[in-house]
């Protein structure tokens, strides 16, 4: 089975204010992970990577936190804008070429 | 630098038929991987190539199957289709260690 899932299927944000969105993972073996989103009728895109050997990245707008143990990976929002409404998906991979990806937390920005 | 691009967006076939889908890289990309998307299931992957060898296969019956060219391109196929085989097809394409993988907009594969 999956090795990745999130906490909640669903997000909702209020315009401006900053999102969480939470997974957990069951691999300790984990080499990396990303953060995608995915908007109706498109493919994931890319938000962000994670190395094992960190516990913090931050990129435009956006930060993702790893806490190892407790297997846990967190990718923050600031400023959510309505162009952020989408589904959120945390992979996970290792040394096996390929990613192994949670259900998703669709996130609605409230204008 | 373009990215992803898969052929066709949007297929439609019947039970028993094959279908072939058709995946281009990111120039300088040599790893694909091909992924596959339902509303129950989530994405779940399918196999990945490199340099024309596929090193890594998901688990999915043996009609599913794949292939890469010498330029990187791939294709994958999928014989004696099944209802259940309706699915957004995903690829992506990576470096060699396939860890950052950038994806393709989909086939939308309908069968009836």
């Amino acid at each position: 089975g999956e090795s990745v899932g999130l906490h909640l299927p669903t997000l909702s944000v209020q315009e401006g204010d900053n999102s969480i969105i939470n997974c957990a993972y069951s691999n300790s073996a984990s080499d990396y992970f990303i953060w995608y989103k995915q908007e109706s009728g498109k493919g994931p895109q890319f938000i962000i990577d994670i190395r094992s050997n960190m516990d913090k990245r931050q990129g435009q707008r956006v930060t993702v936190l790893l806490n190892k143990t407790v297997k846990h990976l967190s990718l923050q929002i600031a400023a959510t804008q309505p162009g952020d409404s989408a589904v959120y998906f945390c992979a996970e991979g290792s040394n096996d070429y390929k990613l192994s990806f949670g259900a998703g937390t669709t996130v609605t920005v409230r204008a | 630098k373009a990215g992803v691009t898969q052929t066709p967006r949007y297929l439609i076939k019947t039970r028993g038929q094959q279908v072939t889908l058709s995946c281009s890289p990111i120039s300088g990309h040599r790893s694909v991987s091909w992924y596959q998307q339902t509303p129950g299931q989530g994405l779940q992957f399918l196999f990945e190539y490199f340099s024309e060898t596929q090193r890594n296969k998901g688990n999915f019956p043996g009609r599913f199957s794949g292939r890469q060219f010498s330029n990187s391109r791939s294709e994958m196929n999928v014989s004696t289709l099944e209802l259940g085989d309706s699915a957004l097809y995903l690829c992506a394409s990576g470096g060699s260690s396939a860890d950052t993988q950038y994806f393709g907009p989909g086939t939308r594969l309908t069968v009836l």
